[in-house]
């Protein structure tokens, strides 16, 4: 069974600090995306990777695929308290027709 | 992307009964779909992939008797909680896969409730 370890899985930060989530595993995955959830919502997707080593910035979040396509990360720049919600990375099964394996979740909270 | 809507957005059953849940993709005809699980503060897990005009294959440790999905059409499927219990109580999500790689949309998701 493939897992992905995603921490911290809780982040609380005052606005403008930076912070890093983490997603690990040791299954490769075909590519590795980034949602970001709201209470009541459906994830919404923020990035996808699919290159080792790739890196992808939007606006203040920078996402990274590791070389061996194992592991991810987001980091936010100077954090602000509208970035506050839920964080899921989520793998991409090979050659399974768009299969994911969520990690647990980094609950982020900003604030002002 | 797809577009996809899911129905009811939220429902509040007796225990015993059962609740269907639909999945539609508006715009793109979908052979696969997939339908996941998220209790409150944790993160969403597969439950089973569901497969146009064939059987759903179900994730390990996932009741196929208790939850069944019928996928009858390319633009929808649908989830049936049978015999609903408390413990079934969750957020339900759907998502499809669009026509590009690695494109997933996911819908608004469905709040169960069991009382």
């Amino acid at each position: 069974t493939q897992l992905l370890e995603q921490s911290p899985q809780f982040l609380s930060i005052q606005e403008g600090e930076n912070l890093t989530v983490y997603c690990n595993s040791s299954s490769v995955f075909s590519s590795l995306q980034w949602y970001r959830q709201e209470p009541g919502e459906g994830p919404v997707l923020l990035v996808t990777v699919v290159t080792g080593g790739e890196v992808k910035k939007l606006k203040r979040l920078t996402f990274q695929f590791g070389d061996a396509r194992k592991d991810s990360s987001l980091h936010i720049t100077a954090a602000q308290p509208g970035d506050t919600g839920l964080y899921l990375c989520a793998g991409e099964v090979d050659n399974q027709g768009g299969k994911l394996i969520f990690g647990q979740g980094t609950e982020l909270s900003v604030k002002p | 992307g797809a577009v996809v809507s899911q129905h009811p957005s939220w429902v509040i059953c007796k225990s015993g009964t059962s609740v269907k849940i639909e999945c539609r993709s508006l715009d793109f005809q979908a052979t696969t779909m997939f339908w996941y699980r998220q209790f409150p503060k944790q993160s969403l897990m597969l439950m089973a992939t569901s497969n146009e005009g064939s059987k759903a294959t179900y994730e390990q440790g996932v009741e196929k008797d208790k939850f069944l999905i019928n996928h009858a059409s390319l633009t929808l499927s649908t989830l049936t909680v049978t015999s609903a219990h408390p413990e079934d109580s969750s957020f339900y999500i759907c998502s499809v896969p669009g026509t590009g790689a690695n494109v997933l949309t996911f819908g608004a998701g469905s709040r169960l409730t069991v009382l």
